[in-house]
């Protein structure tokens, strides 16, 4: 079936470099991408998303970047600080915007 | 302007039981989500209520209901429950439908004996 994974399931990053996460998908035909942040204890809160029209999209600190042609997405977090630390989700959107999440991706970030 | 806001926040029940849960999202939106949280399945979904009628469906078993009522509130039901059924049940909300922009309530961390 159709599904949404990623790469690593846990990133260490010094603090102050940037961190890269990974995000592969399968289904071609999906219309848009979104990026979540899970803090312990909290629940999920939404960083950015990407429409499949698009290739790259900016937000604060985070750039999302689409590869339609190898399925692929990452997250970019410029100047990683402690209150990043989290677990980060994609998520894909099908037809009915119903939302397929991946796996998630521990961010540690080391002092 | 006040967060989604779910209750309880924990639940210990025995095998067999019913649970309901509730969710208040926030104010002005229509869109309310249903997500199962489990360290071996991730996020799965379970249903959307948009104006108080079910818009969509995850896969699961139809020991899980919901509803929405007039105020947009809305809450979750799981019948005989199972030991599988220990998780974190997360709450979303938005101001339409097809929205992947969700904001998210803390959770009930159900655990079922």
């Amino acid at each position: 079936g159709e599904s949404v994974g990623l790469h690593l399931p846990t990133l260490s990053v010094q603090e102050g470099d940037n961190s890269i996460i990974n995000c592969a998908y399968s289904n071609s035909a999906s219309d848009y991408f979104i990026w979540y942040k899970q803090e312990s204890g909290k629940g999920p809160q939404f960083i950015i998303d990407i429409r499949s029209n698009m290739d790259k999209r900016q937000g604060q600190r985070v750039t999302v970047l689409l590869n339609k042609t190898v399925k692929h997405l990452s997250l970019q977090i410029a100047a990683t600080q402690p209150g990043d630390s989290a677990v980060y989700f994609c998520a894909e959107g099908d037809s009915n915007y119903q939302l397929i999440w991946g796996a998630g991706t521990k961010l540690i970030i080391k002092p | 302007k006040a967060g989604v806001t779910q209750t309880p926040r924990y639940l210990i029940k025995t095998r067999g039981q019913q649970v309901t849960l509730s969710c208040s999202p926030i104010s002005g939106h229509r869109s309310v989500s249903w997500y199962q949280q489990t360290p071996g399945q991730g996020l799965q979904f379970l249903f959307e209520y948009f104006s108080e009628t079910q818009r969509n469906k995850g896969n699961f078993p139809g020991r899980f209901s919901g509803r929405q009522f007039s105020n947009s509130r809305s809450e979750m039901n799981v019948s005989t429950l199972e030991l599988g059924d220990s998780a974190l049940y997360l709450c979303a909300s938005s101001v339409l439908t097809g929205s992947g922009e969700q904001f998210f309530g803390p959770g009930t961390r159900l655990t079922v004996l």
